[in-house]
């Protein structure tokens, strides 16, 4: 099993909602990511946590907040945020060699 | 973290070998080459990597300069289905997978 599942698909949300984006590999894999990717832009790394610790942050809003509740799981959480904020967010997961991305999640902020 | 150069498109005939290059001349000693593919906004797809030697697997092979500060993607008999952006990435450190500008290539029947 090769797969990193993201859910869901596609989000909608408002300025003043929260949501989560929800990430998980069963591939034993113990770093996993978080990256932002604009229309026709190459995807930014946001976070990484290895071994369920954050261990990068590359300078992202407080309004995107992380969480790796286990070994398989990755979350990010998302509160007040704007519409600049409407991107395909990807997860992926690696262990020391080549990383695995999910197919994103499409998030549009009205 | 190095940062990787690559032209931003390029056309191949269907069935002949597409030459993707690669400029990552800030690389440093023990820093890997890797190479992803993204098609129509699907998740990135992992191809090959290297770090001094040249690499060939089922999809692709890499040439890596002896200097490192270049390389190549090859795949040997494009396909109509391989039409994507393609991304060089410079991997700094353990998990530090930073994405280039990419090329577009366009697989021409």
């Amino acid at each position: 099993d090769t797969e990193v599942t993201q859910t869901p698909k596609h989000l909608v949300m408002g300025m003043t909602n929260k949501k989560s984006l929800k990430c998980e590999q069963h591939m034993g894999h113990r770093a996993m990511y978080w990256y932002k990717q604009k229309a026709k832009k190459p995807p930014e790394l946001m976070f990484v946590y290895s071994y369920e610790k954050l261990s990068i942050n590359e300078s992202v809003p407080s309004r995107f907040s992380p969480e790796c509740p286990n070994s398989s799981l990755l979350n990010l959480h998302l509160h007040a945020l704007q519409p600049e904020d409407s991107a395909l967010y990807l997860c992926a997961s690696s262990r020391d060699r080549e990383a695995f991305f999910g197919q994103g999640t499409r998030l549009t902020v009205v | 973290d190095a940062k990787t150069t690559q032209p931003p498109s390029m056309d191949c005939a269907e069935g002949r070998a597409a030459n993707l290059p690669c400029n990552h001349s800030t690389i440093s000693g023990n820093e890997y080459v890797y190479w992803y593919r993204q098609i129509h906004s699907q998740g990135p797809q992992y191809i090959i990597h290297g770090l001094k030697n040249n690499e060939t697997n089922e999809m692709a092979s890499l040439i890596i300069t002896e200097d490192r500060k270049s390389s190549t993607l090859i795949l040997p008999h494009a396909t109509l289905r391989d039409t994507a952006v393609y991304y060089c990435i410079v991997r700094a450190g353990t998990y530090k997978y930073i994405f280039g500008t990419g090329t577009r290539l366009k697989v021409l029947a």
